[in-house]
């Protein structure tokens, strides 16, 4: 099956820098990596995804990076905000149903 | 359109008690999914299933059974309850079709005494 790790596990950033969020993946049949954004208590919610064959993806202050050769995936958030606050899990997608293998998740602190 | 419903979003048990956990979707989706996450684990996959009628299993499927007997509702059963299977539970759905991302639901706190 697919094993997918994150780092950092924590991760603070003073209000207005940049964050960065790194996941490597193990099975090079993945194709598709999602990034979700969980608040306190809430439901995890969708902010980006990427396909393999696809090597940048941008959204405002969002973006993910892919390299399929390194098996690795990064989540890249610039001017960051109080309201970026949140734990962040990225995915690799894998098997007959496309099932998401997650990582285990960053706690991102904007300072303000 | 409510997307998907989990209920209820509470629930102790004491253990060996058995209970079920509803998961409702009405945006017609074929895949679904139950998950759970406990702390600094992430989400892991307990069961699935690609349409009506199957189920397959996932990371973590012991001491859990499910049924997908309608399209849109996939039920999670827990027959005799363990402490250790105190947890969130997330339900999950998606569109059929490579690379569509999950819908999920609002989640089940449930915690086994």
């Amino acid at each position: 099956g697919e094993n997918v790790e994150q780092h950092p596990s924590t991760l603070s950033v003073q209000e207005g820098d940049s964050a960065v969020i790194k996941c490597t993946y193990s099975d090079s049949a993945s194709n598709y990596f999602p990034w979700y954004k969980q608040e306190l208590g809430k439901r995890p919610q969708l902010i980006i995804d990427i396909r393999s064959n696809v090597g940048e993806k941008k959204d405002q202050r969002i973006a993910v990076t892919l390299n399929k050769t390194a098996k690795h995936f990064s989540l890249h958030i610039t001017e960051t905000q109080p309201e970026d606050s949140a734990v962040y899990f990225c995915a690799a997608s894998l098997g007959s149903a496309r099932q998401l293998t997650f990582g285990s998740g960053t706690q991102l602190t904007v300072l303000p | 359109n409510a997307g998907v419903t989990q209920t209820p979003k509470f629930r102790v048990l004491k253990t060996g008690q058995s209970m079920t956990l509803l998961c409702a979707q009405d945006m017609n989706h074929e895949y679904m999914y139950w998950y759970r996450q406990d702390p600094g684990m992430g989400l892991r996959l307990i069961h699935y299933s690609v349409g009506e009628g199957t189920t397959a299993k996932g990371e973590v499927p012991d001491g859990y059974n499910v049924s997908r007997l309608k399209k849109q509702n996939f039920l999670l059963g827990l027959e005799s309850a363990a402490p250790s299977q105190t947890s969130v539970y997330f339900c999950a759905s998606r569109k059929q079709g490579a690379g569509s991302g999950y819908t999920f639901g609002s989640g089940t706190r449930l915690t086994v005494v």
